[in-house]
């Protein structure tokens, strides 16, 4: 089955730039998307189709997929980014419709 | 303004069906290309996708999970419902109802809050 993988934890200094990873087999040719989950609340679309972003979701968001890396990139990092994030792909093609990421835990030093 | 709430029992003993209700608002789950489904998230883990179905009443389950789980819809009631049989405390989870779209793939626009399920005796 499809496997998408994500480091467990990325660290940032506010106003600097965190990239976040995720690794699966030529991901460059699917869709990737990525969910924001602040603590205790339901996941949000932060970016779909590797790099569109949604209504309300700030610039300082972007994505990007090539390769077997997809990487979402928060620029000038603020306090309230600090939230765990997942991508996601779906194939069709097989059973394994919606995959996510493992997840990674962003920290806002 | 799409909204999804669900609603169901928060506490289940080991060997229950599972029966959760997601009633949704903001857009027909006739419309194509669109789908309602469940997804759910084990304390402190990652989430994991249960089964989708869609505008056009084709159902997908995850395979590991597909022998105890049923979805259904009532398009008239905004409702969609999953089963879960033979519950067991590793199923204890926030399970959300979801709804997604296809613009190059399917992806999750708008989530439900969750509701947390625990199995225990």
């Amino acid at each position: 089955s499809y496997v998408l993988t994500q480091p467990p934890s990325v660290s940032v200094a506010p106003g600097q730039t965190a990239r976040i990873p995720c690794g699966g087999n030529n991901s460059g040719s699917k869709s990737v998307h990525w969910y924001q989950q602040k603590p205790g609340q339901a996941p949000a679309l932060v970016v779909y189709d590797d790099n569109a972003r949604p209504s309300g979701i700030p610039e300082r968001f972007s994505g990007a997929n090539s390769g077997n890396t997809a990487t979402l990139t928060i620029s000038r990092v603020e306090a309230g980014d600090e939230a765990d994030y997942y991508c996601q792909v779906w194939d069709g093609s097989s059973e394994q419709r919606y995959v996510f990421g493992t997840g990674t835990k962003v920290t806002v030093l | 303004q799409i909204t999804l709430k669900e609603s169901g029992p928060t506490l289940v003993k080991p060997t229950q069906t599972l029966t959760l209700t997601c009633t949704f608002s903001g857009f027909s789950l006739s419309t194509t290309r669109v789908g309602v489904g469940w997804i759910r998230q084990p304390p402190g883990k990652a989430l994991e996708w249960l089964a989708f179905i869609y505008w056009n009443d084709d159902k997908r389950y995850s395979p590991s999970l597909k022998s105890r789980l049923t979805i259904t819809k009532d398009t008239s009631k905004s409702q969609v419902v999953l089963t879960v049989t033979n519950m067991d405390p590793v199923d204890t989870a926030t399970y959300y109802c979801a709804h997604s779209v296809y613009s190059t793939s399917y992806y999750v626009g708008y989530w439900g809050q969750g509701i947390p399920v625990t199995v225990s005796s």
